[in-house]
């Protein structure tokens, strides 16, 4: 079964300092995950996605992730934080053939200037 | 432009009340799906399609339908809402079902069952 893990609820950082939100996650097979960006009010928006391509995956707004499967990790990074990118992000694995998505509890960031 | 269409965005209602939130897509996707938001614990899928007449139960379905009649519209009933099912909604479609297949979210509907 696939599963996936936000290891903060919450991250506050100083505008123009860099960004990390980790994800853990668990799959019996190669998986396809995604980050996505929820603004408030707002549906969510794909920021990028591993396929089994390249293992360093480089999205939109600056942001990229990088899939390590030694540690079932596919943590996200930004190099600077601006304002706007405030907002609640989630880490999710596709759960198969279904296409279920498996979100993550999200974590919330919060850019302070 | 291309878009998931999720009506109401809003709505507060009474326990019992027949509703109906209707989503539409214009990307000719061929898989839907609906997922409830809930603090603390993400999303969860509600019920998939995966092709017009095809549809499947998702991790929550207990106390919705859908129908897939057409490609483009996928509507969520709630034949007897509860106050349990206050929550916000998304629908959402990609090109298939595949696990590679990025999904592409509406701006979500608000319920609130009094």
């Amino acid at each position: 079964a696939q599963s996936v893990t936000q290891l903060d609820s919450h991250v506050s950082v100083s505008e123009g300092t860099p960004v990390l939100l980790r994800c853990n996650y668990s799959s019996s097979y190669s998986p396809s995950l995604f980050w996505y960006v929820q603004h408030p009010n707002k549906g969510l928006q794909l920021l990028l996605k591993y396929t089994s391509a390249a293992t360093l995956v480089k999205g939109i707004n600056g942001f990229e992730a990088e899939f390590k499967k030694s540690e079932t990790s596919f943590h996200l990074t930004k190099p600077s934080a601006h304002m706007s990118d405030a907002a609640e992000y989630f880490c999710v694995v596709s759960g198969g053939n279904t296409g279920k998505l498996i979100f993550g509890q999200g974590t919330t960031l919060q850019v302070k200037p | 432009e291309a878009q998931v269409t999720q009506n109401p965005r809003y709505l507060i209602t009474v326990t019992g009340k027949k509703l109906t939130v209707t989503c539409s897509q214009n990307m000719n996707h061929e898989y839907m799906s609906w997922y409830r938001q809930d603090p603390g614990l993400g999303l969860r899928q509600i019920y998939y399609s995966m092709n017009v007449e095809v549809t499947d139960k998702g991790d929550v379905p207990e106390g919705y339908k859908v129908s897939r009649k057409e490609k483009r519209n996928f509507p969520l009933i709630l034949e007897s809402p509860s106050p349990n099912q206050t929550s916000l909604y998304f629908c959402a479609s990609s090109q298939q079902g595949g696990g590679n297949q990025p999904q592409h979210f509406g701006d979500g509907t608000r319920l609130s069952i009094l």
